[in-house]
């Protein structure tokens, strides 16, 4: 069974940084790409990164470019996603998901950590 | 970049069909594929649509998806509505030259 679990989440000041994790199980973590989607409580979802097999290949989407970074450690079966310059507007819940066929679709998604960012 | 929008909401009866839109504005509907979640409240995304028309194992056949080259559009079809159908839908699609992700904004589907 796939499983996908978030974590680091917290309360972080504006400007502060954060790291997030997902640690991975049920699959052959190094044959799939991953990706960071988020959504603001009672709000839509929100790319925000995605990475594949072996990080040759990062996408960032253009409200984090700059600020995030994705990476994954496959022989830990981990994914992270590095935070810094953090803004109010970052606060969310952000989702870990596996990728599936290719680079544009995930078929499994974690539960979620929450990133709140309030002075 | 490119745009997908969907219908705020949408309801129907338990046992009707509703069909839910998501047009893409700059470029082409069929140049990468479409795929749709579904989210219920409380609960994380899950996939019910993929590569516009195929469905993941353990969904339904009342569901399924279709592209129309003509309108630019996808859309997510749901017959034999059923309460535990009532979510939100969200449909999404990429963009290979920059690897970037969209989703559409949603949509609450009201089975009453």
């Amino acid at each position: 069974e796939v499983q996908l679990v978030e974590s680091g989440g917290g309360l972080v000041q504006p400007g502060r940084s954060l790291r997030l994790s997902c640690a991975a199980s049920g699959f052959t973590f190094d044959d799939y790409g991953m990706h960071w989607v988020r959504q603001v409580p009672g709000k839509g979802l929100e790319w925000v990164s995605g990475i594949n097999w072996n990080s040759v290949n990062i996408g960032y989407a253009d409200s984090v470019q700059g600020r995030f970074t994705v990476s994954r450690d496959n022989g830990k079966n981990s994914l992270y996603l590095e935070m810094n310059s953090l803004r109010l507007e970052d606060t969310a819940l952000y989702y870990c998901a596996k990728g599936s066929r290719g680079w544009g679709q995930v078929d499994h998604w974690g539960q979620g950590t929450l990133v709140t960012v309030s002075a | 970049n490119f745009m997908l929008t969907q219908p705020h909401s949408v309801s129907e009866s338990p046992g009707k069909t509703v069909t839910i839109s998501c047009t893409r504005s700059g470029g082409n509907i069929a140049t990468n594929y479409v795929q749709w979640y579904q989210q219920r409240p409380g609960s994380a995304p899950t996939n019910v649509i993929y590569e516009d028309d195929q469905r993941p194992s353990g969904v339904p056949d009342r569901f399924s998806g279709s592209i129309d080259r003509s309108s630019n559009s996808a859309s997510l079809t749901i017959s034999g509505l059923k309460t535990e159908d009532e979510a939100d839908y969200y449909c999404q699609s990429y963009d290979m030259s920059d690897l970037n992700w969209v989703f559409g904004g949603g949509t609450k589907l009201t089975v009453l």
